[in-house]
């Protein structure tokens, strides 16, 4: 059974920094693209994130760019996100998702989502 | 950068049909996929690659892209089909490829 399971989220001050994770079991985990969506509870969905399965192709958000690093150990079958100089507006739910291939597909797994709340 | 355009909200009346559009320049062109989300829950993909549907999704569900629209269609709604649904693209132009649309909201009335 796939699975991908997020983890890190929490109560952090605006500036401070937090590392979300993403342990995934059940599929070959080289073989896949991974992303990070966020979604503001009663909003949307933002793609914030997405790597390719060997780390080649990497992409963010305008909204993170410079401040969130995604990456990825095989080893550990694990999707990161550095998140650094945390804002107010980062405050949302952060989905771990398995995509259909390599990187520029749907994704047909998610997790249940981490909460990030960034607030003095 | 690329932008999705959803309505906020479909109603419809159970057993009728009902269908989503996502409006996008020459969306045609694009995969796009279709997720459905309940309340308090992960998104479900429900259409990938335009029309293809997951297994464990009823038949019910059916998707078609062209030009610049993209519709999903749920045939004989259910109560339970009652969620937000959104399109996604992946634009290869782009430095931040993956496009969400805004949700539609289905209400069963």
């Amino acid at each position: 059974e796939v699975q991908v399971v997020e983890s890190g989220g929490g109560l952090v001050q605006p500036g401070r920094s937090l590392r979300l994770s993403c342990a995934a079991s059940g599929f070959t985990f080289d073989d896949y693209a991974m992303h990070w969506v966020r979604q503001v509870p009663g909003k949307g969905l933002e793609w914030v994130s997405g790597i390719s399965w060997n780390s080649a192709k990497i992409g963010y958000a305008d909204s993170v760019k410079g401040r969130f690093t995604i990456s990825r150990d095989s080893a550990k079958n694990s999707l990161y996100l550095q998140m650094n100089s945390l804002r107010a507006e980062d405050t949302a739910l952060y989905y771990c998702a398995k995509d259909l291939g390599g990187y520029g597909s749907g994704v047909d797994y998610w997790g249940q989502g981490t909460l990030v709340t960034v607030s003095s | 950068s690329y932008v999705l355009t959803q309505p906020p909200s479909v109603s419809v009346a159970p057993g009728k049909t009902a269908r989503i559009t996502c409006g996008g320049n020459n969306i045609g062109s694009k995969s796009v996929h279709w997720y459905q989300q309940k309340p308090g829950q992960a998104p479900v993909l429900v259409i990938y690659y335009d029309s293809d549907r997951p297994s464990g999704i009823p038949e019910r569900f059916s998707a078609s892209n062209s030009g610049n629209t993209a519709t999903l269609t749920i045939s004989r709604v259910e109560a339970g089909d009652e969620a937000d649904y959104y399109c996604q693209v992946w634009d290869s132009s782009s430095d931040h490829p993956w496009v969400f649309g805004g949700g539609t909201k289905l209400t069963v009335l």
